[in-house]
């Protein structure tokens, strides 16, 4: 069965750094999407991608942060100088349409992100 | 705006017993879906049942069931003769229509630990 993947599993880096995390979605999903979870807390929306271009975004996705989808598999998520507050766990996730039938979205493993 | 309200923090529970996960739900938009999601200790969010505005016939997917009633603005999910493996955070998640997308709004995660 497709999954969604993403690498790392775990990243540590240093505050200020920056730092690239990997998805690839699933093949024949046009639609990608970025969530963050705060260890114990609920699941976040970041940011939507479609037709490469970010259809949607919520307010935690400041200027820190950037998305693009390089080649026709892999779509990232670039924090640009980390802070702490940015330890969390990313989620990637893919759909097939927004809406409708096929609108699940199918979320990756996640990448647990330490900023010390 | 859309919220969702998980008011169980944690259940405990002992195998074999039925166990039910409320959720309320708070929306304007006479079109959304409501979803369940698990995530078991190992980090990974899994897609449960996604369930349209339209459609309020409760599902039943094995020890898994769904109630979906307009009228409370509830969608509650009961797992009958619980098991160990069962245990995890559950999370329920609202989406309505905001720009033609729909991005899912999650409520803060009921830990539901069973034991043997």
């Amino acid at each position: 069965e497709p999954e969604v993947t993403q690498t790392p599993s775990h990243q540590v880096t240093q505050m200020g750094q920056e730092v690239i995390l990997r998805c690839v979605p699933i093949s024949n999903h046009l639609y990608f999407y970025w969530y963050r979870q705060i260890l114990g807390q609920k699941v976040e929306f970041l940011v939507s991608f479609y037709n490469n271009e970010i259809s949607e975004k919520s307010e935690i996705f400041d200027d820190q942060f950037s998305v693009e989808r390089p080649d026709g598999s892999n779509f990232t998520l670039k924090i640009r100088s980390t802070k702490l507050e940015d330890s969390a766990m990313y989620f990637c996730a893919s759909s097939e349409r927004v809406q409708g039938d096929s609108y699940e979205q199918y979320f990756g493993p996640g990448t647990r992100l330490t900023v010390t | 705006a859309q919220k969702v309200t998980q008011a169980q923090t944690e259940i405990s529970v002992v195998e074999k017993e039925d166990v039910t996960l409320d959720c309320v739900y708070e929306t304007r938009d006479t079109t959304y879906y409501l979803f369940w999601y698990k995530q078991p200790p190992s980090g990974e969010l899994v897609f449960l049942i996604r369930r349209n505005s339209f459609d309020e016939q409760n599902e039943i997917s094995g020890r898994y069931s769904w109630n979906f009633q307009k009228s409370t603005s509830s969608f509650n999910f009961t797992i009958t003769a619980s098991q160990v493996v069962d245990s995890a955070v559950y999370f329920c998640a609202l989406s309505e229509a905001r720009g033609g997308s729909y991005i899912p709004t999650f409520g803060r995660g009921t830990s539901l630990i069973v034991h043997p």
